[in-house]
């Protein structure tokens, strides 16, 4: 079965620092993976998307993610930290029947002034 | 552009009570999907519609849930005698075709005394 794994549940980081949120994933077929965002009293947004072409995705507010087959990997990174981005960001994986996306537990991030 | 919308947003009630919540999906997209969010996890799928069909339930879903799409347009998602267990947000989201980029509502949050 489809699942990811986000290590760390909060991380906390200044602004203008890198961001780096991590996601692991399992999957019996070659995954479509995403990165959502939510940002308190709003629903989730998607941030970006890797389908199986480049392996590096760009996405909004400068956010982009790493597809590393070998490391089953798909970490979020951002150069800089904007104290906008404080919000809960979540990594998913669609069912191998490309049926639904399976969500990982999420990671708050903090941006420190 | 109208996004996906959620009501009630807020319900309280007491256990052993029925509750229904309705979510209008963006009219072009033709695949519905609920979830339920509790505090410090991600979403958990619950069930989804392809038009009018009801294509999947996850085995969180028990005898005392039912969720309808009449007509392939809004749905409802009904809790039939309610418990503690059942408080949580429950979010819609719909999409055109697989899965792909979910448009999630704001969530409706049900809390159960």
């Amino acid at each position: 079965a489809q699942s990811v794994t986000q290590l760390g549940s909060h991380v906390s980081v200044s602004e203008g620092a890198l961001v780096l949120l991590r996601c692991n994933y399992s999957s019996s077929v070659p995954p479509y993976l995403f990165w959502y965002v939510q940002y308190p009293n709003q629903g989730l947004q998607l941030l970006l998307k890797y389908t199986s072409a480049a392996t590096l995705v760009k996405g909004i507010n400068g956010f982009e993610a790493e597809f590393k087959k070998s490391e089953t990997s798909f970490h979020l990174t951002k150069p800089s930290a904007h104290m906008s981005d404080a919000a809960e960001y979540f990594c998913a994986v669609e069912g191998e029947y490309g049926n639904k996306l399976v969500f990982g537990a999420g990671t708050i991030l903090r941006v420190k002034s | 552009d109208t996004g996906v919308s959620q009501n009630p947003r807020h319900k309280i009630t007491k256990r052993g009570q029925n509750v229904t919540f309705r979510c209008d999906p963006i009219s072009e997209h033709n695949r519905l999907y609920w979830y339920r969010q509790t505090l410090g996890q991600g979403p958990e799928f619950l069930t989804y519609f392809q038009n009018e069909a009801q294509l999947e339930k996850s085995r969180l879903l028990s005898d005392r849930f039912s969720a309808e799409r009449p007509k392939g347009s809004f749905s409802t998602l009904e809790i039939q005698r309610t418990e503690q267990g059942d408080s949580a947000m429950y979010l819609c989201a719909s999409s055109f075709g697989g899965p792909g980029e979910l448009f999630f509502g704001e969530g409706s949050r049900l809390t159960v005394l």
